[in-house]
């Protein structure tokens, strides 16, 4: 059972803007940075996102993300029919001895 | 560039215990301030943490599980491993290893284990 709540699904049209809510807690995204991953069909999951904002090398600037509070965000903008995929937010813990939690993951269809 | 791949039994019996093993290439496993990390994804369903192995020696593993989890290094061979006992069906699903930062930056292709009687 996570405990970073997304919304199960979120669509656009091509060139659109869309934006995926991940919310969290004090013990997590409150006081940890918040990361972002994409699951495309049938692969494994792929760093999008980390320390709240940050790109890692080869990722597109479309995406985006931010912090405010115990909320993270994802933008992905100028959506493409390839952005299609799985999207899940995570973040360390702090409670018991700590632990990495991920988001409930929001399918993006591209309409 | 960091690669990492997965390697082990597909098909256990309930209350075998799970080993899996993760080969890394592109860099040393024993690094300073290297996590380790597996994860698995039961199959329509989203991500759950299993626990990692930090090179400074310590383990953090995801609360549910950490009475049936250990994760450990083998520098000899560049892997760390997985051993989760009592399976049950619940513990079905696609197992990734992940790392070496914390926040999970290259993960393996996965590979799938079931359980089943």
């Amino acid at each position: 059972q996570s405990v970073l709540t997304q919304p199960p699904s979120a669509s656009g049209t091509p060139g659109q803007r869309v934006t995926i809510s991940c919310s969290g807690s004090s013990s997590n995204i409150g006081s940890n940075y918040a990361y972002w991953y994409q699951q495309l069909p049938g692969t494994a999951p792929k760093l999008l996102i980390y320390r709240n904002n940050q790109r890692p090398s080869g990722v597109p600037d479309r995406f985006s993300g931010s912090k405010s509070g115990t909320s993270a965000s994802l933008a992905i903008s100028g959506l493409r029919s390839e952005d299609e995929a799985d999207y899940y937010c995570a973040a360390w813990d702090d409670r018991l001895s700590g632990y990495y939690v991920f988001g409930t993951g929001t399918k993006v269809t591209v309409l | 560039q960091v690669q990492l791949q997965e390697s082990g039994p597909g098909l256990l019996k309930p209350s075998q215990t799970l080993s899996l093993t993760c080969t890394v290439s592109g860099g040393s496993i024993s690094s300073d301030d290297y996590y380790w990390n597996w994860i698995r994804q039961p199959a329509g369903k989203g991500l759950e943490w299993i626990g990692r192995f930090y090179t400074s020696g310590s383990t953090n593993y995801n609360p549910s599980l950490k009475s049936r989890v250990t994760i450990s290094l083998d520098t000899s061979k560049n892997q760390f491993s997985l051993k989760l006992s009592s399976v049950t069906a619940a513990d079905t699903a696609v197992y990734y290893c992940a790392g070496p930062q914390g926040f999970l930056d290259y993960w393996g292709q996965g590979t799938l284990v079931t359980v089943s009687s």
